[in-house]
């Protein structure tokens, strides 16, 4: 069964700091992973899809990275800002039943 | 990217009664996805809905509690029957993107059962 883990769970930075969030998944015959934001009490905004074939996805301050051998990947953010504060979610599709499997996430507050 | 109307965005029900959740798709899909979020937690998969037959259910989920109807490829609705407080969530509607391009999902309806 695939586990999807997520450090740090809680996250506070300054304004303007770079920051890492990581992703970590226990079977690695994935076919995809998706990072997604969740603003409280509301749904989900894909941010970066990696398909497995791929090593890395970019998208404005954002850049994505897969290591499928080891298990893991890694969100970038750079120069964070206040809006950046949110949960990130890290989300799996698994190459023997085709489902989104999710982490619990990591909460981060980007202070001014 | 695939557009997700789902309503209502929020409601206080009483225990004992029912709501029912609605997801309109902007485009034709041929599977929807159902999802819950409780408290603290991470998303978890209450079923997936194909147009024309029963919806399949995952385990801990049953079609008594929560039935799902799903009429056509743009439209499905999930109903939280008998609610309890432990139903208190976060429900989301989802579709997958052609051509594997990941997952879209509705804006959530955040459900507190008092």
């Amino acid at each position: 069964k695939q586990e999807v883990t997520q450090i740090p769970a809680a996250l506070s930075v300054p304004e303007g700091e770079n920051l890492v969030l990581n992703c970590s998944f226990t079977d690695s015959a994935i076919y995809n992973l998706q990072w997604f934001r969740q603003d409280p009490g509301k749904g989900l905004t894909s941010l970066l899809l990696i398909q497995s074939s791929q090593r890395e996805q970019t998208s404005g301050r954002l850049n994505a990275s897969l290591d499928k051998s080891s298990g893991r990947s890694t969100l970038y953010i750079a120069a964070s800002q206040p809006g950046d504060s949110a949960t990130y979610l890290c989300a799996v599709m698994g190459g023997s039943n085709y489902k989104l499997t999710f982490g619990k996430g990591t909460l981060l507050t980007v202070n001014p | 990217s695939a557009v997700i109307s789902q309503k209502p965005s929020r409601d206080i029900c009483q225990r004992g009664t029912s709501l029912t959740i609605q997801c309109q798709v902007d485009s034709q899909v041929t599977m929807m996805f159902w999802y819950r979020q409780q408290p603290g937690q991470s998303l978890t998969l209450i079923a997936t809905a194909n147009q024309g037959s029963e919806a399949t259910y995952e385990s801990g989920f049953v079609i008594d509690k929560f039935p799902i109807s799903r009429p056509n490829l743009t439209f499905s609705t999930l109903t939280v029957s008998n609610m309890s407080p432990e139903d208190s969530s976060i429900y989301l509607c989802s579709v997958e993107e052609v051509e594997g391009r990941g997952y879209t999902f509705g804006s959530g309806t955040r459900l507190t059962v008092v």
